[in-house]
């Protein structure tokens, strides 16, 4: 079954560290772009990383620049978040999520496959 | 950076009833728009991609539309599963991308 499972969330004091990771079953990993979309509690979607299909390239939200590092694994067929000097406003559930193919090794933008997300608290 | 604003923010609709649920883009991003539902404890789900595209096992019932910057979702025939929240996505181009705020479609 085509799948996306995120690990790694939970408590963590401000200023601290914490590596969330994804695993994909069940379809060509290396196809996808993939992309992490969070949401703070009550509040709607933050896009704040987008990784190429070889993992070379990345993108990320000014609010996460700097500190959170995103990356894969395609022998693992996994993609992982690592977060640096957390802040209490990163408290969120983390998403992971796969982009489709526009032709190859050129995505769409658009998110078809989510993860059940994992949360993260920030605080003291 | 496009900035997505969707109307209205809440939305009151019986059951059986059409919801129409808008977004505009603050630029011009050709038919780049995609759109979610969310409900409560959920992920998110790909409804519709390419403004007017239904996503695979996505019922007829919904039905996307617009170009440019003026994008519209509907829900014919509302059914109880539907009540959730909405997001539309622009994806022209490279990211940075923002959502929409979100539309939340409440029973009436």
């Amino acid at each position: 079954q085509v799948h996306l499972e995120e690990s790694g969330g939970g408590l963590v004091e401000p200023g601290g560290s914490l590596r969330l990771s994804c695993a994909a079953s069940e379809f060509t990993f290396t196809n996808y772009y993939m992309g992490w979309i969070r949401q703070a509690p009550e509040k709607g979607l933050e896009w704040i990383s987008f990784l190429s299909s070889s993992g070379k390239t990345v993108y990320y939200a000014d609010s996460v620049r700097g500190r959170f590092t995103t990356s894969r694994d395609n022998a693992k067929n996994s993609v992982y978040l690592q977060m640096n000097s957390l802040r209490v406003e990163d408290t969120a559930i983390y998403y992971c999520a796969r982009a489709p193919p526009y032709s190859i090794g050129y995505p769409t933008g658009y998110f078809d496959l989510w993860g059940r997300g994992t949360p993260v608290t920030v605080s003291s | 950076e496009v900035v997505m604003t969707q109307s209205p923010a809440s939305l009151s609709v019986s059951p059986g009833e059409r919801a129409i649920l808008s977004c505009r883009a603050s630029q011009n991003i050709n038919n780049n728009l995609a759109w979610y539902q969310q409900k409560p404890g959920q992920a998110p789900r790909l409804l519709i991609y390419g403004a007017a595209t239904r996503a695979t096992g996505i019922p007829v019932r919904f039905s996307g539309s617009g170009s440019g910057t003026e994008f519209t979702l509907t829900i014919d025939s509302l059914q109880s599963e539907d009540f959730a929240v909405y997001y539309c996505q622009p994806y022209n181009d490279w990211p940075p991308w923002t959502f929409g705020q979100g539309t939340k479609v409440e029973i009436k």
